[in-house]
Order: structure tokens, then sequence, then C-alpha cells
């Protein structure tokens, strides 16, 4: 089945240790997203690219970094992990700008000790 | 800025009961709009979405929502709930700005309870 898959889906890192979390996908989209979502709140938009243009949205901290290598896969990297960048990231994707909803993968709750 | 608000967010029920999970959103342009469900351990999944046309829509799983534009809002509901409805609901907007990649404003979420 055409699937959005995380990787990997519990991450631990020490507090400014820089991790790499994964997203990969089958269905051909164009456009990938990643989401941060902290407890009891509405997952917030870090950035998405439209095939290999990056959009990274205002209010996203330049501690967050993404890079997309080809159609399929998506990374986020974020460079010094603090106590307040524990959350679920959720990785979503869209046929085109304009399309029906998204796909979402099932998300990597990262804890940082 | 746009927002969209769930005011509910823990909704406790008992099987065949009624719901009704309430979503307002601050845009005033073209919007498209819709209900997420995450089940637990799970990842979201789109429950119903409204583009244009009948603003009672039908969705999956015998959820419907109606769109109210003079109230800015898309309420979810299902007449008899089911223990296996136990999950969290998001309601997303995206106002559609034409061109640019129109992007997906979440609610904080409505974690309904369903009791056998």
């Amino acid at each position: 089945d055409a699937m959005v898959i995380q990787n990997p889906r519990y991450q631990v890192t020490q507090f400014g240790k820089p991790v790499t979390l994964s997203c990969s996908q089958t269905l051909n989209h164009n456009v990938m997203y990643w989401y941060q979502q902290k407890s009891s709140q509405a997952p917030k938009l870090l950035f998405h690219y439209y095939d290999k243009d990056f959009n990274n949205e205002a209010d996203t901290p330049d501690n967050f970094q993404s890079r997309r290598p080809n159609t399929s896969f998506c990374f986020l990297d974020i460079r010094s992990p603090g106590l307040g960048d524990a959350a679920m990231y959720l990785c979503a994707t869209s046929r085109d700008a304009q399309g029906d909803g998204y796909t979402f993968g099932s998300g990597t709750r990262l804890t940082v000790v | 800025a746009q927002s969209v608000s769930q005011h509910n967010h823990h909704v406790i029920l008992s099987e065949a009961a009624s719901l009704e999970l309430g979503c307002n959103y601050s845009y005033g342009g073209t919007v498209n709009l819709f209900w997420y469900v995450q089940y637990p351990g799970q990842h979201l999944q789109l429950l119903l979405k409204y583009f244009s046309g009948d603003p009672l829509v039908k969705g999956i799983k015998g959820f419907e929502a109606e769109f109210i534009k003079s109230k800015f809002s898309f309420n979810l509901r299902k007449p008899s709930v089911q223990w296996s409805d136990t999950a969290e609901y998001f309601c997303a907007v995206r106002p559609n700005y034409g061109g640019a990649t129109n992007k997906l404003i979440f609610g904080t979420g409505t974690l309904l309870a369903v009791q056998p």
C-alpha cells in the first residue's frame, strides 16, 4: 500500500546532540510537510517542500532544518535539541499545493534528556 | 492570523449517545475544511472534508459535518457513537490563497472517550 513512513517511531536524544528524523513516501506526491505537535496542542507546521523548493514558516526556529534529497525522502534535522523540542513530529504529503487532504505518517515521538 | 478553535478538549460519552464536536475558524476568504481522527497509537486519518457544494458533508464511519459559513463553523456529528470511536479528533482549515501552497491549520483537538 502506498503510504508515508516515519522512522524511528520513538527517538531519545541528549540535550544539544543533533538528531535527524526521517520520512519516506511511496505516493509520489510533490509536497512534503513537517509538523510539530506538542502535548495538548495543535500540530504546527514547521516547513514544507514543494518538489525541491523549501518553504520555511516564519516562526520556525533556526534550530530546525530540513532536507529533501529526492521525491521519496524528507529529513528533519534538529541541530541542538532543547527540552522544549520534545514533541511528536508528523510528516505529511499531498499531491500538489491545491490538492486533496494530506496523507500523514505515524509520527516520531522525540524525547530530549 | 488564521486560527482554528475546538472548544471541547475532552468529551466523555456512553455508547449510543449522540456526538457533536465544535469547530470554528477565523478566516474571511475561501476555505477548505477537514476533520481528522487519530486513534490511539495510529496516524492521523481523514474523516471527511468540505471543498464546496452541499454544506452537509458525510464522511466515513457514520460521521458528518455541517459547514455554516455565516458562523465560520464546521461541527462534527455522529448520531450514535461506539466504543471504537474513542480517539482524538482534529478540525483543520486550509485557507485558499490561490497559487501558493495552501497549508493546513489545525485545531488543538478533542479527546473523545466512549464508555461501553
